[in-house]
Formats: C-alpha cells, structure tokens, sequence
C-alpha cells in the first residue's frame, strides 16, 4: 500500500518565484494536513483540508500562502513570491476521517530552498 | 502548544529497552496520547496512541498511569535506526478534530 507521496522531493527557487508543493494522500483518505518545519525548529501546523474545503487554517500565513485539495488529484500547497524565510521542509499527512482518534500519516516532505 | 513534557535527550544501549518517559499532568479526560517520532531528513512516523488502557502493536507499548498525567513509551529492543527524535503528543480537541501539534520531543540515541 502506498503512503503520503509528496512531490517533489527537492525544489529551488528564486526569490519572488512561486512554489506549488503536491500532495497524494493515502488511497482512501480524505483528509489533509500541512505542517512546515524550519531549519532547527519543529513542526508548526499549516491548514487541514477535507475533499474540496477547508476545515482549519489557523496556522497559515495570511499572505502568499494557499492550499487546496480539490475533488480529483492531489493536494497542492501553494507559496507565492517566495522568500527566503520560506526555506523549510514542508511536510503532508493524511488520515480516513477526522477526530483524535484517527492518527496521521505523514509523507517524507518537500524541501523548499529560496535563493 | 503542546502540553507534554519531555526529556530533551537519551540514550540507549542496542539490545535493551528503551523507556521514553512524559508528563501531560493538564490532559482531559477526552485527550489521546499520541507517539510519533522522526528519523532525520524524513517525515514523522506514527508509533502509537491510546486514551486510557495500555495499547502494543508491532512497534512499542504505550503504558498510561492511572490517572493519566503520565505515559511511558517503550521500544522493547532498540535497535540503531530507532535513532530519532521522539515526540509524545496530547491530541487536542478543538471544533471538529483534534489538532496535532508538535514539541520538541526527546533525541534518543541507541548506541552499539
């Protein structure tokens, strides 16, 4: 069985540039969850996403960053006009349904470098 | 912010048990513990989670104190690739689901 795919696994950017980051939940999950880590620090909340909508975004910054999770394919976080502060690793997790008994599986990230 | 208390680091002889220890002395009565731990330069990995009972799967054992300020992660015969960072999570219950919110967990090294 396949798990959380995220692609790619490495990307560079140029400052100002846009970063689309994607996301392939496990078969069968419905719901996403975005999680950034920076350099030395640990993993800080993004947005959790359920086919086609939003659920909670309080983690997100209110500029520059978008997500979404539409009915056919993969989830897409995207960075627009990139900065190097946007350097981190960004990681994808999945689960079958909401609640605190349902755990996430996460996939191994996309490693953002701004240059 | 993550309500658990963790020691920042410790070590482990290959072969022996691990026993990872943490506090969430503030947890309610609806809140899971949640073990996660990540290998570096990967994503976290789920290891185990449990409310009130002592749970084991095919990874560790999760042993809960009774009144649930305290839970004890134990890797029965660590090897050097459970190497990794450990975090111990209370699953927080907010609206609709229950955010999961990273410390900064324990830095466990399994040494030869």
């Amino acid at each position: 069985n396949a798990g959380v795919m995220q692609n790619p696994r490495h990307l560079v950017r140029r400052r100002g540039q846009e970063a689309r980051l994607r996301c392939s939940p496990v078969k069968g999950h419905s719901h996403v969850y975005w999680y950034r880590q920076l350099p030395e620090e640990g993993l800080k909340f993004m947005v959790y996403l359920q086919k086609e909508n939003i659920i909670d975004e309080s983690g997100m910054p209110k500029e520059r960053f978008s997500a979404e999770f539409p009915k056919e394919g993969p989830s897409i976080l995207r960075i627009q006009q990139v900065v190097r502060g946007d350097s981190a690793a960004y990681f994808c997790a999945s689960s079958p349904k909401a609640g605190p008994n349902s755990p996430l599986h996460f996939g191994n990230g996309t490693r953002l470098t701004v240059t | 912010d993550a309500k658990t208390t963790q020691p920042p680091s410790m070590d482990c002889a290959e072969g022996r048990a691990a026993n990872l220890p943490c506090n969430h002395s503030t947890i309610s009565g609806n809140e899971y513990v949640y073990w996660y731990r990540q290998i570096h330069s990967q994503g976290p990995q789920y290891i185990i989670h449990g409310l009130k009972n002592n749970e084991t799967n095919e990874m560790a054992s999760l042993i809960i104190t009774e009144d649930r300020k305290s839970s004890t992660l134990i890797l029965p015969h660590a090897t050097l690739r459970d190497t990794a960072v450990y975090y111990c999570i209370v699953r927080v219950q907010t609206d609709s689901w229950g955010k999961l919110q990273f410390g900064a967990g324990t830095q466990v090294v399994v040494t030869p």
